[in-house]
């Protein structure tokens, strides 16, 4: 059982958007300004989407978007596209050299 | 560009042993810290360990406490974790990955499978 908790599925149709949620507890993502957002497309290296709850490294488009609210931060996705199509993870610092992720969200694009 | 190259996976008898390499380019692998991430199949990212850019300290998942080594070599930019006493949990794909800000992993390779079975 994974330390955030996801929700398994998220769909939306293109041009739509869609939001995931991961929750955790005030010892890690609603303790930290530490949570991420990865993309893995399977058989590929993850990739950065999101990281200090709402920053968006340099390359990622401005439909990614991430907030917190609490113990649990959300990744948006607007104007949803075929190659947003992926597994998403968010991750989180949890104190005393420790990280944790979530279990992981499959985002269909209908 | 940044390139994260794992290898060294395989199958392996439980109690036995693995040392899986991450070969890195693109940066200066020097001065950055390192992490080790796994996933279990149909599961999702489980973090592992973490090395210091000079390599003066080294972080683990309880999971992993005791029986896992990461080490690097930054004459050959190249990341390692030892993985002793394995046990069939232990099967996964495993992930080199790039510390960054925000204590976050701004690089993955693509990964090494390691597979514990008899």
């Amino acid at each position: 059982q994974s330390a955030l908790t996801q929700p398994p599925s998220a769909s939306g149709s293109p041009g739509q958007s869609v939001t995931i949620s991961c929750t955790g507890t005030s010892s890690d993502a609603g303790g930290y300004n530490y949570v991420s957002w990865y993309q893995h497309h399977p058989g590929k290296a993850p990739k950065l989407m999101i990281y200090e709850v709402s920053k968006r490294p340099s390359g990622v488009p401005d439909r990614f978007s991430g907030s917190r609210s609490g113990n649990t931060a959300s990744l948006t996705v607007s104007g949803l596209q075929a190659e947003d199509e992926a597994d998403y993870y968010c991750g989180s610092y949890a104190g005393r050299y420790n990280w944790v992720f979530g279990g992981g969200t499959k985002l269909t694009v209908l | 560009q940044v390139q994260l190259v794992e290898s060294g996976g395989g199958v392996v008898q439980p109690g036995g042993s693995l040392r899986l390499s991450c070969a890195a380019s693109g940066f200066t692998f020097s001065n950055y810290g390192m992490h080790w991430v796994r996933q279990a199949p149909g599961k999702g990212l489980e973090w592992v360990a973490f090395i210091r850019s000079d390599g003066s300290n080294t972080y683990f998942a309880d999971s992993v406490k005791g029986r896992f080594t990461i080490s690097r070599d930054n004459s050959k930019n190249t990341l390692y974790v030892q993985m002793n006493s394995l046990r069939a949990d232990d099967t996964a794909m495993y992930f080199c990955a790039k510390a960054w800000s925000g204590n976050s992993f701004d690089y993955w390779g693509q990964g090494t499978l390691v597979t514990v079975s008899s």
